[in-house]
């Protein structure tokens, strides 16, 4: 399968911890995206890498945010000093520059006790 | 900034039944528009797209014309399946890179 791979899946963790996601995207993709997704909501698009290059943040990406796509493959998303309002579903996408499509992977949902 | 409202659910509906589920938009220039689904487990996946007025993405049974006129990207199926049971999002695009979605409409098809 050459989808867009997350891992891990589930991730639970004590409040105050950090915690680090990985995103494989498709392999001729240069464009790589993080969305989060709260239930019974949309995805909220976090942030997005055209290569190693991270062209746009959102204003929903703290401080506490991290994201790098270092070799312009794969993309880790950190996040430091969690709180129970991060608890959330963590989706990666990726798409080709000159196409619109975003495909998107199976997500990493993350609990925050 | 970019918006989009789409029917609230949940929507429970009987096999062979019609579904229409309502999206609208608010977008700076002209967007390009997508219905996303999500089945139960998995990730989302991209069911059709739209890339300019008048045009009308379909997919398995699934479709959905660009109305600018209207600032609409409704969903409609003719004959529903139980294995259309889902959430489908509505979406779109205006600069290049960020999508935009919609709340989500829960699906659920009765045999």
């Amino acid at each position: 399968d050459t989808g867009v791979s997350q891992n891990p899946r589930h991730k639970i963790t004590k409040r105050g911890q950090n915690v680090t996601f990985r995103c494989d995207p498709i392999s001729e993709h240069n464009r790589l995206y993080w969305y989060r997704q709260t239930l019974g909501q949309g995805p909220e698009f976090l942030t997005y890498f055209q290569n190693e290059a991270q062209l746009e943040k959102s204003r929903l990406l703290s401080d506490r945010f991290s994201a790098e796509r270092p070799k312009g493959s794969f993309s880790t998303l950190e996040i430091q000093r969690t709180e129970q309002g991060d608890s959330a579903m963590y989706l990666c996408a990726s798409s080709l520059v000159v196409v619109h499509e975003q495909f998107f992977g199976p997500g990493t949902r993350l609990t925050v006790l | 900034g970019d918006s989009v409202t789409q029917m609230e659910g949940p929507v429970t509906l009987s096999e062979e039944a019609f579904l229409t589920i309502n999206c609208t938009y608010t977008a700076t220039g002209y967007p390009s528009l997508f219905w996303y689904v999500q089945y139960p487990g998995e990730g989302l996946q991209l069911l059709l797209k739209a890339t300019k007025a008048d045009d009308k993405g379909s997919n398995k049974g699934f479709e959905a014309t660009y109305r600018k006129e209207t600032t609409s990207f409704h969903l409609e199926k003719g004959s529903v399946q139980v294995s259309d049971s889902a959430v489908y999002f509505c979406a779109l695009n205006s600069n290049d890179y960020k999508l935009s979605f919609g709340a989500g409409t829960t699906v659920t098809v009765r045999a």
